[in-house]
């Protein structure tokens, strides 16, 4: 059963950078798209980005300047981070595992349990 | 971006009942379209994808139609365990983009 983690400060200061490591065991990370996803009340669900095995990655254009995504295959893991925080930015984190169908079609199949993060000073 | 509603935006119902939640997209998007169920403090869960396409391990009372730009999920006998938040994904281009969520409660 593939299983994912989230892990990382629930605390962030204002302008500060967010850095979150979601932790992949029980399957492949090859072949699959590696997600960023949040969720705050005011905002909904929303896409951050992902990482593709091969190191691929499509951010949010509304993130696309303060977002970095990283693999790391020998760990099993993939990161975030997410710089110049403001308050904006508190939310649930998820991570998740993606597969698309014929080359677009991307499903969330396998996610973590979420990781609250507070930008606050 | 590709902007997703949901309609109702919530909905009171009873065990057994019958159920349909519509979500729209703002420009076609063929059968890329995801919906997930999500239940307070839990990760959401992958209902169906393709539209119509039931993820493994999900009830068959679960079902999806749609293309295009216009997509329903009816769950056909509700359960006490089916009273969640429901969304819908565009999966057909980035930003991947979601519904604001239909939550679904007891009458």
């Amino acid at each position: 059963q593939v299983q994912l983690q989230e892990s990382g400060p629930g605390l962030v200061k204002p302008s500060e950078t967010l850095s979150l490591t979601c932790t992949v065991s029980g399957g492949s990370i090859s072949s699959y798209y590696w997600i960023w996803i949040r969720q705050s009340p005011g905002k909904g669900l929303e896409w951050i980005g992902y990482i593709y095995s091969t190191g691929t990655t499509k951010y949010n254009p509304s993130l696309k300047s303060r977002v970095a995504i990283s693999l790391d295959t020998s760990r099993s893991q993939f990161s975030l981070n997410l710089s110049s925080v403001t308050a904006a930015d508190t939310a649930v984190y998820y991570c998740a595992r993606g597969f698309a169908v014929g080359g677009k079609g991307w499903n969330f199949d396998y996610w973590g349990q979420g990781t609250l993060a507070t930008v606050s000073s | 971006d590709i902007e997703m509603t949901q309609s109702p935006s919530s909905l009171s119902a009873s065990v057994g009942d019958r159920i349909t939640i519509t979500c729209r997209a703002s420009q076609g998007i063929s059968s890329w379209l995801a919906w997930y169920q999500q239940k307070p403090g839990k990760a959401p869960k992958l209902l169906i994808y393709g539209a119509s396409i039931l993820q493994r391990g999900v009830p068959s009372r679960f079902s999806g139609s749609g293309s295009g730009t216009d997509f329903t999920l009816t769950i056909s006998s509700l359960q006490p365990e089916d009273f969640a938040t429901y969304y819908c994904q565009q999966a057909n281009s980035v930003p991947l983009t979601f519904g604001p969520g239909t939550k679904v409660d007891i009458k």
